[in-house]
This record gives structure tokens, C-alpha cells and sequence, in this order.
């Protein structure tokens, strides 16, 4: 399984833009890249997904360079509710891989 | 989108008791759900992965007689911790994949227990 690495924590203001990279060295020709997003006392819940290239969906933007050794997620104008820890996981989405590792994830903290 | 829920939202035992742990998958079939435990500000740490009819894997270090794991159906999966002890206090969180594989994964709210 590949290992990420991600900063610990990240400041920002409301409506600024924020972007979080991930590395993962070590990823596999089958891994996918999944970002979760997790408030305190509740259960992770799923921001995007990617293979390759760019992903955006109504709440983030995926980036994900040509080598796929690194992924960024950018969360456009963010807000308070924004506050949280997003992890970036690498996973094998052909099943030959069935589980899932978190690794130290991201503390954003959102200012007024 | 796909829901995953569990029961007791937190639950206060004391030390020696069993407590068990329900996850549900609402509105679809989940071949395979996971458990995870959390402490405070640390990350999630999958302890193990169970498919429906079969027993479950159990991470390294995982104890299975303590942290006994059931799948009967392919909406529930229970996570019964025997014998609590203090240590033993955690955020619970499962999770539940619509595949054999760990692709889209849905996680449950968690269940808070505290052990006296």
C-alpha cells in the first residue's frame, strides 16, 4: 500500500482559496486517489476521487500530476465550515487491494 | 448517496463489561465494511476488515478474541469489545464498501465509548 504524506496542519482566511498536496511516492499502476474530509467526532466523509490529471466536482478540485507522485486537492473560497482534517488516501480500486490507510491527514483551520 | 449508520451513537460501560457495536449499511448491500478505531486528534487506524459470511481480517497487533467482529448480512456488521478496559476507550468508526475492493467506502458517524 502506498504511503502519503501530507502537512500536519494549514491556516487560512475565509474566501481564500487552499490547497493541500499530497505525496505518494509510491504509488501503484491500480491506485486511485481519495480525499475525505473529517470533523470532529464524525465519521470521514468523501470529497473526491481521481486517477490522473484533474477532477473537479461542486465542492473541490483535484490535481494530479503526469508521475501521479503527488495529488493536490484545492478547496476554492473556503469558509469556517471548512474547518477539519482532510486526509489523502491511496487505494487499489481493482479489489485486489480491499482496505484502506489513513495517514496523518491535514488540520486546516479557517479564520474569519 | 449510500448511508451507513451506527449504534449506540456513544455508550458508557464499565471496565470488564462487553459492549457491541452495530454498523448498517441503510440503502445498500456492503460486501465488505471495516472498522476503525480513533483516539483524540490521531488519525483513524483500520483494525479490521470483514466480508459478508466469512470471518474477519484483523490488523497487526488487532486483538481477535478481544475485539470480536461479526458480518452476518450483507447490511450489518457488529463489533463486539469484550472485556473493556479503560485503554480501551475510543472513537469506533465502520465503513462499508459496495465491492470486494475498498472503492467507494462509506463511513458511519462513529460510535463514542468510554470505559469507567
Amino acid at each position: 500500500l502506498a504511503k502519503t504524506t501530507q502537512p500536519i496542519s494549514m491556516d487560512s482566511y475565509e474566501g481564500q482559496e487552499v490547497n493541500i498536496t499530497c505525496s505518494h511516492n509510491n504509488i501503484a499502476t491500480n491506485d486511485y486517489i481519495t480525499w475525505y474530509q473529517q470533523f470532529p467526532s464524525q465519521g470521514p466523509r468523501f470529497i473526491i476521487q481521481g486517477y490522473k490529471t484533474k477532477v473537479t466536482n461542486e465542492v473541490a478540485s483535484l490535481f494530479i500530476p503526469a508521475d501521479r507522485k503527488s495529488s493536490t486537492l484545492s478547496l476554492p473560497r473556503v469558509s469556517l465550515s471548512d474547518t477539519a482534517v482532510y486526509y489523502c488516501l491511496v487505494g487499489d480500486m481493482s479489489g485486489n487491494t480491499d482496505k484502506l490507510i489513513f495517514g496523518t491527514g491535514t488540520r486546516l483551520q479557517v479564520f474569519p | 448517496g449510500a448511508v451507513v449508520s451506527q449504534h449506540p451513537s456513544r455508550v458508557i460501560c464499565k471496565s470488564g463489561t462487553s459492549v457491541k457495536i452495530e454498523c448498517r449499511s441503510l440503502d445498500f448491500q456492503a460486501t465488505t465494511m471495516f472498522w476503525y478505531r480513533q483516539f483524540p486528534k490521531k488519525s483513524l487506524m483500520l483494525m479490521a476488515t470483514s466480508n459478508e459470511g466469512s470471518k474477519a481480517t484483523y490488523e497487526q497487533g488487532v486483538e481477535k478474541d478481544k475485539f470480536l467482529i461479526n458480518h452476518a448480512s450483507l447490511t450489518l456488521s457488529t463489533l463486539t469489545v469484550t472485556s473493556a478496559h479503560p485503554e480501551d476507550s475510543s472513537f469506533y468508526i465502520c465503513s462499508a464498501s459496495t465491492t470486494m475492493g475498498s472503492y467507494e467506502q462509506y463511513f458511519g458517524p462513529g460510535t463514542r465509548l468510554t470505559v469507567t
